[in-house]
């Protein structure tokens, strides 16, 4: 059980276009979602928690407005980065967590998207 | 302080040996503990889950935790090869779900 899938496992796009990642939760219904970004030899950083059919919150020093996240189900949330950059090449993992069920307050990882900006 | 906190480097751990992971939080509020262990190139995941205050066996893997002192370990017996991971601590920060990562421990079983 819990398990949550991504994708796509990696993308590789041109500076100035935009990139969409789907996050799904295929056995539970995730009430919220999170997505982090790890650079080599990093730990995790929460870029954004998002609810079903709210906006997502966003930590301090994420854009946004470059980062658009959209939640329209209990079972799929996306990323999509915006006019990327180089800068933005990094390791994007989503997580799912459910309230009220046996899984309550565990995070359940995605396998990750590498991205990479040229 | 940092929310959570793994401070020792990089642990190695002869096959068959006992690893420890030790991980202290700063939130007294917080009440639900992770252990999550990372593969090199690839996403968490969950090893472990601790709620109460003593020890949490789950074959090789015991969790502790310590609330009075904000501490949570992990003890891994008989290691492996394939124990070679980087763990990481996570703490819950309340509402949604939030959790606080550590920076993680690199762990290297040598046969």
């Amino acid at each position: 059980g819990a398990v949550v899938s991504q994708h796509p496992s990696w993308v590789i796009c041109k500076s100035g276009t935009s990139v969409k990642i789907e996050c799904r939760s295929l056995d539970f219904q995730a009430t919220t979602m999170f997505w982090y970004r790890q650079f080599p030899k990093q730990s995790l950083m929460l870029m954004a928690t998002s609810n079903e059919g709210s906006k997502a919150t966003y930590e301090q020093g994420v854009e946004k407005d470059k980062f658009l996240i959209n939640h329209a189900s209990l079972t799929l949330s996306t990323l999509t980065v915006t006019s990327a950059h180089p800068e933005d090449s990094s390791f994007y993992i989503c997580s799912a967590s459910s309230h009220g069920t046996s899984v309550s307050y565990e995070q359940y990882f995605g396998p990750g998207t590498r991205l990479t900006v040229t | 302080q940092k929310e959570v906190e793994q401070n020792s480097g990089p642990l190695s751990v002869p096959e068959g040996a006992i690893a420890s992971l030790n991980c202290t939080y700063s939130d007294r509020g917080s009440q639900s503990f992770f252990w999550y262990r990372q593969y090199s190139g690839k996403s968490p995941e969950l090893i472990m889950s601790i709620y109460s205050n003593g020890d949490k066996e789950d074959g090789r893997f015991t969790a502790q935790l310590n609330k009075a002192s904000q501490y949570v370990s992990l003890l891994i017996r008989d290691s492996q090869p394939s124990d070679s991971a980087t763990y990481l601590c996570a703490v819950n920060m309340g509402g949604n779900n939030r959790l606080a990562f550590g920076k993680g421990n690199q762990v290297v079983v040598i046969p």
